[in-house]
């Protein structure tokens, strides 16, 4: 298995809603990161963990909540948004070795907030 | 001033031609990688690259430590090439730095 999975494809939601972004991974990656990306810019990096443990926030809302229950999964948790939150999110994974940095990207999450 | 820099931001061909992408960076990386982007679409890796030059298919990459520039060449270009380049780099081993893409229209 040599892919990075995202569900949901698209999610349409309210301002009040609470839903969750899956990220899943079976390559034996160490390291899982979250990225949004507007139109026409490049992806913005929002989150990354490395075994487990989250190493970088960027400065991100605290109505984004990042979640990795286990190496293989990552989740993130919304809450709140705001309209100008909707975006593509992406999920990446990388194999951490000290002279390998190449990340594998999923194939996102289309989310709109109304 | 971005860090990575790519030209042009916007490129269209006929079916056929031989493109190029340029990508220019201002900071000491280890590792640079060209990804390419379909409209609503995931990012797909094509390459990466810590010197000299690689091939795959039609593309070809190429990197310059000493001058900090690489390109992106396509051969015989098709309409299924279009798409948006995006050139990244590694300064450390857990962030990528991105260009701002660009955009590839190719005409049959």
């Amino acid at each position: 298995d040599t892919e990075v999975t995202q569900t949901p494809k698209h999610l349409v939601m309210g301002m009040t809603n609470k839903k969750s972004l899956k990220c899943e991974q079976h390559m034996g990656h160490r390291a899982m990161y979250w990225y949004k990306q507007k139109a026409k810019k490049p992806p913005e990096l929002m989150f990354v963990y490395s075994y487990e443990k989250l190493s970088i926030n960027e400065s991100v809302p605290s109505r984004f909540s990042p979640e990795c229950p286990n190496s293989s999964l990552l989740n993130l948790h919304l809450h709140a948004l705001q309209p100008e939150d909707s975006a593509l999110y992406l999920c990446a994974s990388r194999l951490r070795l000290a002279d390998y940095n190449e990340q594998f990207f999923g194939p996102g999450t289309r989310l709109t907030v109304l | 001033k971005n860090e990575v820099e790519q030209s042009p931001q916007n490129l269209t061909a006929q079916e056929g031609e031989f493109i190029t992408i340029n990508c220019s960076y201002s900071v000491g990386i280890s590792a640079l990688h060209w990804l390419q982007q379909h409209p609503g679409g995931g990012i797909v890796s094509l390459f990466m690259l810590s010197s000299g030059k690689k091939k795959h298919g039609r593309l070809i990459a190429t990197i310059n430590i000493q001058e900090k520039h690489s390109s992106l060449h396509i051969t015989a270009s098709h309409p299924r090439d279009s798409a948006v380049y995006i050139c990244a780099v590694n300064e450390n081993t857990d962030k990528l730095i991105f260009g701002t893409g660009t955009r590839l229209q190719v005409f049959p």
